[in-house]
């Protein structure tokens, strides 16, 4: 079983909407938590970090929450744009190694 | 400022064939890794190098090899390719580890075996 789930899977939305992507996880023990955007055919590109102290953090559009003690963590999307299509992969990182998510592949629609 | 620089974007294999992948990065960093994404599924750890001379297996290294021939190269090499080894493979590197420090991203290889 993987130890970072993400959900859902897909998701497809209008231009200008929000949208929250969530992320659960098993890893222990915790050293950092990011997301990371990957446009089709690039490599993953980091978008936040968070670490166990920090519950909110925001880049711009995008929120990150996170929830040490329940280990689940929140991606918020703002006011949606066609440029936000890509997938968005949670990374749970323990004291040495990344643990990835699936990913979620958004669309956003004009 | 080229980051990390992955060849072929592209490959097709017959089974059987070997190749090798070529990834270099030009941000000083000492460690460096290799993974393949498959549909559905996260990004996994092939092998990882955490300075120049060291290199290590991680979850999936059966039918890969890897060369760290300096700090800024890390080379993946399959011996015999299966169709099983269909994939997107990534090179990536950060400072160091444990993963406190930010990983960046290759463009990614696109291999097919038939």
């Amino acid at each position: 079983k993987n130890q970072v789930e993400q959900s859902p899977q897909s998701l497809i939305i209008l231009e200008g909407k929000n949208c929250t992507l969530q992320c659960n996880y098993t890893v222990s023990p915790f050293s950092n938590l990011r997301w990371y955007k990957q446009d089709t055919g690039r490599g993953p590109v980091s978008l936040t970090i968070m670490t166990f102290s920090e519950n909110t953090k925001s880049n711009g559009r995008y929120t990150a929450t996170l929830d040490a003690d329940t280990k689940q963590s929140s991606l918020h999307i703002t006011a949606s744009q066609l440029s936000d299509s890509a997938s968005y992969i949670c990374v749970v990182s323990d004291v040495g190694d990344m643990r990835f998510g699936a990913g979620t592949r958004l669309t956003v629609k004009p | 400022n080229a980051g990390v620089t992955q060849t072929p974007k592209f490959q097709v294999l017959k089974t059987g064939q070997s190749m090798t992948l070529q990834c270099a990065q030009d941000m000083n960093h000492n460690s460096m890794y290799w993974y393949r994404q498959d549909p559905g599924m996260g990004l996994r750890l092939i092998y990882y190098s955490a300075s120049e001379g060291t290199t290590d297996k991680g979850e999936v290294p059966n039918g890969y090899n890897v060369s760290r021939l300096n700090k800024r190269e890390f080379s993946l090499r399959l011996e015999s390719a299966a169709p099983s080894q269909t994939s997107v493979y990534f090179c990536a590197s950060s400072v160091y580890r444990p993963t406190d420090t930010e990983a960046f991203f290759g463009q990614g290889t696109r291999l097919t075996v038939v």
